[in-house]
C-alpha cells in the first residue's frame, strides 16, 4: 500500500536554529513529491516538486531533498514567520487522474 | 498565479440539511478534488474528478456526493448534513501536465 510518513510530528526551534524535517514514502513508483505549507485556518500554499532521485530545490530559507525512500526539508536559520504545518504528498507512477497521497504533517514552530 | 476560490470561508448549518460547498479554479486544470482536514486526521480525499462530467471517489465518499458540469466548477453535495461532518473542507486543482495541486481557502463548516 502506498504510503507517506512524516516526522516529527511537531518541532520547536529557536530563531536561528537550522533543522530538517523528513517525508519518508512507499510507493510502487514514484512520479513526483510535493512540498507544502499551511498555515492555521488557510489551504495548503505549494512549495516545491521533486521528481527523481539526486534533485534539490531551494526556496529562500528552505531547501527540498530528495532519494529514492525519502525526502528532507532542509530550513537554514528559521525565523518566526516560517511557523506553520509542512505537509508533504506523492503521486505514483501509474496514477493519470493526479491523485495525491499526504502524510500527517510537521508542524514547526519558530521562536523568536 | 494560480487562483482558486471557495464560496465561503464559514458556513454553519443544522443537521439534516442539504449543504453546498462550490470551488472555482481559473487556470483551466483538467483535475479537481474535495477534502477534509480534521486533527490528528489530515487530509483525507473525498472526490476526485479528472474531466466534466467524470467523477471518482476517494477515500471517504460517504455521505457526499459531487457535482462537476463546467471544467472551471466543482460542487460539493452534503445530502443531509451531520455533525461528524463538521470539518475543514479544501479544494484543490491540477494540470494533467505538472499534477501540482492548488488549493483554495477552505471552508470551516459547522453543523449543529
Amino acid at each position: 500500500e502506498d504510503q507517506v510518513t512524516q516526522s516529527p510530528e511537531a518541532l520547536r526551534l529557536q530563531e536561528g536554529e537550522s533543522s530538517s524535517l523528513n517525508c519518508s514514502y512507499t510507493v510502487s513508483g514514484l512520479r513526483g513529491l510535493f512540498w507544502y505549507r499551511q498555515d492555521p485556518g488557510k489551504g495548503p500554499e505549494f512549495l516545491f516538486t521533486l521528481y527523481s532521485a539526486g534533485e534539490e530545490k531551494e526556496k529562500e530559507r528552505l531547501k527540498a531533498t530528495l532519494t529514492k525512500k525519502e525526502s528532507f526539508l532542509h530550513i537554514t536559520a528559521p525565523k518566526p514567520e516560517d511557523s506553520a504545518t509542512y505537509l508533504c504528498a506523492v503521486q505514483a507512477v501509474g496514477s493519470n487522474t493526479g491523485k495525491l497521497i499526504f502524510g500527517q504533517g510537521t508542524t514547526l514552530q519558530v521562536k523568536p | 498565479d494560480v487562483k482558486v476560490t471557495q464560496s465561503s470561508r464559514y458556513l454553519v448549518k443544522r443537521t439534516g440539511e442539504k449543504v453546498f460547498l462550490e470551488c472555482v479554479q481559473d487556470m483551466d486544470h483538467e483535475n479537481m478534488f474535495w477534502y477534509r482536514q480534521d486533527p490528528g486526521l489530515g487530509l483525507r480525499l473525498i472526490y476526485f474528478s479528472y474531466d466534466v462530467k467524470m467523477k471518482e471517489k476517494g477515500d471517504i465518499p460517504e455521505g457526499y456526493s459531487v457535482s462537476r458540469e463546467k471544467k472551471e466548477r466543482f460542487s460539493l453535495i452534503l445530502e443531509s448534513a451531520s455533525t461528524n461532518q463538521t470539518s475543514m473542507y479544501l479544494c484543490a486543482s491540477s494540470s494533467s501536465g505538472t499534477d501540482t495541486q492548488y488549493f483554495g481557502p477552505g471552508t470551516r463548516l459547522t453543523v449543529l
